[in-house]
């Protein structure tokens, strides 16, 4: 049972445009949604994080929105650079006194093209 | 800066064989977790340690068991390997609660 839906599998994004990954939980409970960003070669990492109290978290060129009635939230990354391209995967933790677990989606791979 | 230290890049064994994937991490850090990565299906947990000795499957913990004997070390053994236990194995750590885990960069292992 995948407890978290991530899509697209692969995306293609021409350089300087806007690259959108959408994800989807059926568990109400979930109430930290990070992402995290991995290049070839090398583990994942945390690239940005939002609880599900706000609506949207913004970093730099990247920005988490979150609707909690559809339990959806989405990546989008502005003016997407050839440095962006990488395997990312949302994810989702319910609070469990310090002891949480993170579940995955599948990941999409991203592909800045110039 | 974190660093997580998976002792092997690169790892061949053949079925049946007994093989112990080994993880350091350097920061102190309560919560370690071992995960494989296959391709389609993303990372799935296999087991998680909150603490010395203490230990948690994950969502697939058939064929592996772990063990947590110091804090900073965190091993993930194949208790008789199989041609389906083929896959990316990556190991985190974590402070407790909401934080960042912070990954190894994996040992691609192969069962002949």
């Amino acid at each position: 049972q995948q407890q978290v839906k991530q899509s697209p599998q692969s995306l293609i994004v021409q350089k300087g445009g806007i690259s959108i990954i959408n994800c989807a939980y059926e568990n109400t409970a979930f109430d930290y949604f990070p992402w995290y960003q991995q290049f070839p070669g090398k583990g994942p990492a945390l690239l940005i994080a939002i609880r599900p109290d706000v609506s949207e978290k913004k970093e730099g060129r990247f920005t988490i929105s979150f609707n909690k009635s559809a339990k959806q939230f989405s990546l989008h990354i502005m003016d997407s650079q050839p440095g962006d391209s990488a395997t990312y995967f949302c994810a989702a933790s319910i609070s469990n006194f310090g002891n949480e677990k993170l579940t995955f989606g599948t990941g999409t791979r991203l592909t800045i093209i110039p | 800066d974190v660093k997580v230290t998976q002792s092997s890049r690169y790892l061949v064994k053949r079925t049946g064989e007994k093989v112990f994937l080994e993880c350091v991490q350097d920061m102190d850090h309560e919560n370690m977790f071992w995960y494989r990565q296959d391709p389609g299906l993303g990372l799935r947990l296999i087991y998680f340690s909150y603490d010395v000795k203490m230990k948690e499957k994950g969502d697939i913990p058939e064929g592996y068991s772990v063990s947590r004997e110091k804090k900073e070390r965190f091993s993930l053994i194949l208790e008789s390997a199989s041609t389906n236990q083929t896959s990316m194995y990556l190991c985190a750590s974590r402070v407790q609660g909401f934080q960042p885990q912070h990954f190894g960069d994996g040992t691609r292992l192969s069962i002949l």
